[in-house]
């Protein structure tokens, strides 16, 4: 019964490969996320999806492509993995307004 | 520059004691939130504040939003360690959209 669940936990992959991050919420929440925190453990958001439709792009490499199936998932596809993605990805999700995020337990992603 | 200046960065301390961390900024916010990450999980929100001057209470932690709403604190009474923890402030600016962090007090309550 877990509210935002990612997959796989720990990724730990060589440089070149691409990878896929799944995540899932059973919320009911329109809005998910995807942020990722560095070695210092600073949050930074990647992507946000309102109800299957992009409305955050960062700076983030085109080698990151979100999708969003519906409105309950989003999946995050990396290509060409680089040793600087090297991170602990998070999923999360929201309901309108000033409420605060769920997060997933996070995906651990080390790449050799 | 980060827009949201967390302080201490680090604090170890005695399990009983008390503290306070510190969360600032130049800019006003709509909105902020206070979240505690423990290793190995994501951040867990601990509570929501959106009014100027603001105080909420949850058990031993006390959370207050600043006047102008460009600051807020979090107090813990009699810290116990099972407090230690990743302690992030997050918020909106007045008319934006998007979430900003800050980078986090590491809180280590010592028993």
């Amino acid at each position: 019964d877990t509210a935002v669940s990612q997959t796989p936990k720990y990724l730990v992959t060589q440089m070149g490969n691409d990878k896929s991050i799944k995540c899932e919420q059973n919320l009911g929440h329109d809005t998910m996320y995807w942020y990722k925190q560095d070695s210092k453990k600073f949050l930074k958001i990647m992507f946000s999806y309102n109800n299957k439709e992009l409305i955050i792009n960062e700076t983030v490499p085109n080698r990151f492509s979100p999708k969003s199936p519906d409105k309950a998932h989003l999946n995050l596809h990396i290509n060409s993995l680089e040793l600087g993605d090297s991170a602990v990805y998070f999923c999360a999700s929201r309901p309108g307004g000033a409420h605060g995020y769920t997060f997933g337990s996070g995906t651990r992603l080390t790449v050799v | 520059t980060q827009l949201l200046e967390q302080s201490p960065q680090f604090l170890s301390i005695q399990e009983g004691e008390n503290l306070t961390v510190y969360c600032n900024s130049s800019s006003v916010f709509s909105s902020l939130q206070w979240y505690r990450q423990e290793p190995g999980e994501g951040p867990v929100l601990l509570v929501t504040v959106v009014t100027g001057g603001e105080v909420k209470k949850l058990k031993r932690l006390t959370f207050q939003f600043g006047d102008a709403r460009k600051d807020s604190s979090l107090h813990i009474t009699a810290a116990q360690p099972g407090d230690t923890g990743l302690y992030l402030c997050a918020g909106v600016r007045t008319g934006g959209f998007k979430t900003i962090f800050g980078a986090g007090t590491r809180l280590f309550v010592k028993a």
